[in-house]
């Protein structure tokens, strides 16, 4: 059971958006903590994609964005691409466990 | 190009030791701080270990606390981590990744290394 919860899987068809929830609490995301989101491509190690709440690191196309409300974080996808098709992670900090907690990870498939 | 290259992954049996190795390159090692997380087959990513810049402060989760320790050497640019008392539970790709002090993230990530415990 992840601190963190995000949905198994989502999917879409090439050129649509889709978008992945990551819902927590106060006492990470509530409490003010960013939230921050990885690629892991198959047979890979994970690869950053957002930090703090909304910033994409150098070469991350723009079509990658997210945001961060209350105690949930949202990471959208704009013109999905068959190469966008990997797991997702968001990560925060929790303050009562005094740990980097993660989501769950979601499948993202692109039909 | 900043780089982390993990070694050391291997079959251990159940209740056994392990010690892992992390060589950065490409970047001052000892103005950031080091984690370690891990990935059980099929399954989502775990933060097991953090060690700061200096050393001089050291968390784990509670899942291997007492049984892993984490150091680093900053003359040989690596990171390890010491794997005691291992457990079935503790299969797993394990990834170094680095922290820039003051923030939250993770990056980057090293490639990884298998460690399979099984009799």
């Amino acid at each position: 059971q992840s601190v963190l919860t995000q949905p198994p899987s989502v999917s879409g068809a090439p050129g649509q958006r889709v978008t992945i929830s990551c819902t927590g609490s106060s006492s990470n995301i509530g409490a003010g903590y960013d939230v921050h989101w990885y690629q892991q491509l198959p047979a890979t190690a994970p690869k950053l994609l957002i930090y703090g709440n909304s910033n994409r690191p150098s070469g991350v196309p723009d079509r990658f964005s997210g945001s961060k409300s209350g105690t949930s974080a949202s990471l959208a996808i704009t013109g999905l691409q068959a190469e966008d098709e990997a797991d997702y992670y968001c990560q925060s900090y929790d303050i009562s466990l005094s740990a980097w907690v993660f989501g769950g990870g979601t499948r993202l498939t692109v039909l | 190009e900043v780089q982390l290259v993990e070694s050391g992954g291997g079959l251990v049996q159940p209740g056994g030791s392990l010690r892992l190795s992390c060589a950065a390159s490409g970047f001052t090692f000892s103005s950031y701080e080091m984690n370690w997380v891990r990935q059980a087959p099929g399954k989502g990513l775990e933060w097991i270990s953090y060690i700061s810049s200096s050393g001089s402060s050291i968390y784990y989760a509670d899942s291997v606390k007492g049984r892993f320790t984490i150091s680093r050497d900053s003359a040989k640019n690596s990171l390890y981590l010491q794997m005691n008392s291992l457990r079935a539970e503790d299969t797993a790709v394990y990834y170094c990744a680095r922290k820039l002090p003051g923030t939250t993230w993770f990056d980057p990530w090293g490639q990884g290394t298998l460690v399979i415990v099984s009799s």
